[in-house]
């Protein structure tokens, strides 16, 4: 089966900079990958996604990278801001009708301002 | 976009117990609704898959007789956590797919 890992567990940096997440996954059937922010006792919010068929996207301040030879992912966050503060979780599927997101285990990303 | 609702949004209940915990999707129809449990300060670990009119797909290491899935309309999904202990204190999320997975807002649940 699918398994996602994440780095870092846990990031700070300063308001203004940037972020780096980074996941890889293993099965290369998997074709989708979104990234979800979760604050305390809420349900994961998705902030980005990204297909297997394309090798960037991006969103305002936040992009996502795919590098499917290596199988890997990241997210980029510029000119984070302290409301960028909360846990963020990639997942992997192959997004086929009755397949769930395999989670990584989450990067706790802390702006001090 | 879609919405999914989960009820109770906490509950305490007393070792022993059972508790049921409703999953619906309000505005689309699910074929599939998935559920997961999270832990504090970690990730979403599928417990099971749940197929309307099916048995529900459960993960290596989950006791589906402790918890039953029942997925009996293409709109509601029900977990029941069985003879509840304290370690099952968890956070239990679902998401019910169309053409993305939408989450449902958790439900907190306390085993005293």
């Amino acid at each position: 089966g699918e398994n996602v890992e994440q780095h870092p567990s846990t990031l700070s940096v300063q308001e203004g900079d940037s972020a780096v997440i980074k996941c890889t996954y293993s099965d290369s059937a998997s074709n989708y990958f979104p990234w979800y922010k979760q604050e305390l006792g809420k349900r994961p919010q998705l902030i980005i996604d990204i297909r297997s068929n394309v090798g960037e996207k991006k969103d305002q301040r936040i992009a996502v990278t795919l590098n499917k030879t290596a199988k890997h992912f990241s997210l980029h966050i510029t000119e984070t801001q302290p409301e960028d503060s909360a846990v963020y979780f990639c997942a992997a599927t192959t997004n086929q009708a009755g397949t769930a997101l395999i989670f990584g285990k989450g990067t706790t990303l802390s702006v001090s301002s | 976009g879609a919405v999914v609702s989960q009820h109770p949004s906490w509950v305490i209940c007393k070792s022993g117990t059972s508790v049921k915990i409703e999953c619906r999707s309000l505005d689309f129809q699910a074929t599939t609704m998935f559920w997961y449990r999270q832990f504090p300060k970690q990730s979403l670990m599928l417990m099971a898959t749940s197929n309307e009119g099916s048995k529900a797909t459960y993960e290596q290491g989950v006791e589906k007789d402790k918890f039953l899935i029942n997925h009996a309309s293409l709109t509601l999904s029900t977990l029941t956590v069985t003879s509840a202990h304290p370690e099952d204190s968890s956070f239990y999320i679902c998401s019910a797919s169309s053409h993305e997975q939408y989450f449902g807002p958790g439900t907190r649940l306390t085993v005293t």
